[in-house]
């Protein structure tokens, strides 16, 4: 089944300590992004790639780290979490860059930084 | 800076009425689509608009995108329970220097009274 997993889906940390929340798509899609969604805030993209070993800023990237050295995977890094980052995210793909694409989401990571 | 405007923000109707959320941006698009994302779920693409006046239908749900390529709305006739969720429009920049960018509507959250 064709699919963009997210693990984990809930994560409750505390300020300060590193967490990575993994992403993989079995479609060998060649774009992947990130994005958080707050109330009344909508989507916001934090990274994107384009291809393995190219990755690019989207309008929230600070705090977070993301690396793309396999098709399949885009982990998202928070190095040091912060209460500002509690937040839903969210993981993507499409084949290309999403000029004429749609966008398979995944199911979401619920993440709560006390 | 290039943006997205969605409204409404919110609207509850009683089912067999219709519904309409309308996304304007700022400057013209490439192409803009349309996601859904039930209560507690992620996003689910609907549907692409890239010509000019387009028009599409699915069903009860109709599409269009304006003259201009600047504007879109989604209409749905005759709301059922099951059309509950939140409607957010993605559009998509044909500017040389922010070619590709994505700009994402915050939104209209659908409410439906039986």
């Amino acid at each position: 089944e064709a699919q963009v997993t997210q693990n984990p889906r809930y994560l409750i940390t505390v300020t300060g300590k590193k967490l990575t929340v993994t992403c993989s798509q079995n479609m060998n899609h060649e774009y992947m992004s990130w994005y958080r969604q707050d109330p009344g805030l909508g989507l916001r993209q934090i990274y994107y790639s384009m291809n393995v070993e190219v990755t690019d800023k989207g309008d929230v990237p600070e705090g977070y780290k993301v690396s793309r050295k396999e098709k399949r995977n885009f982990p998202l890094i928070l190095e040091s979490p912060s209460p500002n980052q509690t937040s839903l995210y969210f993981c993507a793909s499409s084949f290309r860059q999403p000029f004429q694409e749609t966008q398979y989401f995944g199911p979401g990571t619920r993440l709560l930084v006390l | 800076g290039q943006q997205v405007m969605q409204i409404p923000q919110y609207q509850h109707v009683q089912e067999g009425e219709d519904f309409t959320t309308y996304c304007n941006s700022s400057t013209t698009l490439s192409n803009i689509q349309w996601y859904k994302q039930r209560p507690g779920g992620h996003p689910v693409f609907l549907i692409q608009l890239v010509k000019s006046g387009e028009v599409k239908k699915q069903k009860r749900l109709t599409f269009q995108f304006g003259e201009a390529k600047k504007n879109s709305s989604l209409h749905i006739t005759a709301t059922q329970t099951t059309d509950v969720g939140t409607y957010f429009c993605v559009g998509i920049s044909d500017r040389g220097s922010t070619l590709g960018r994505l700009y994402f509507g915050r939104g209209t959250q659908l409410t439906v009274w039986p």
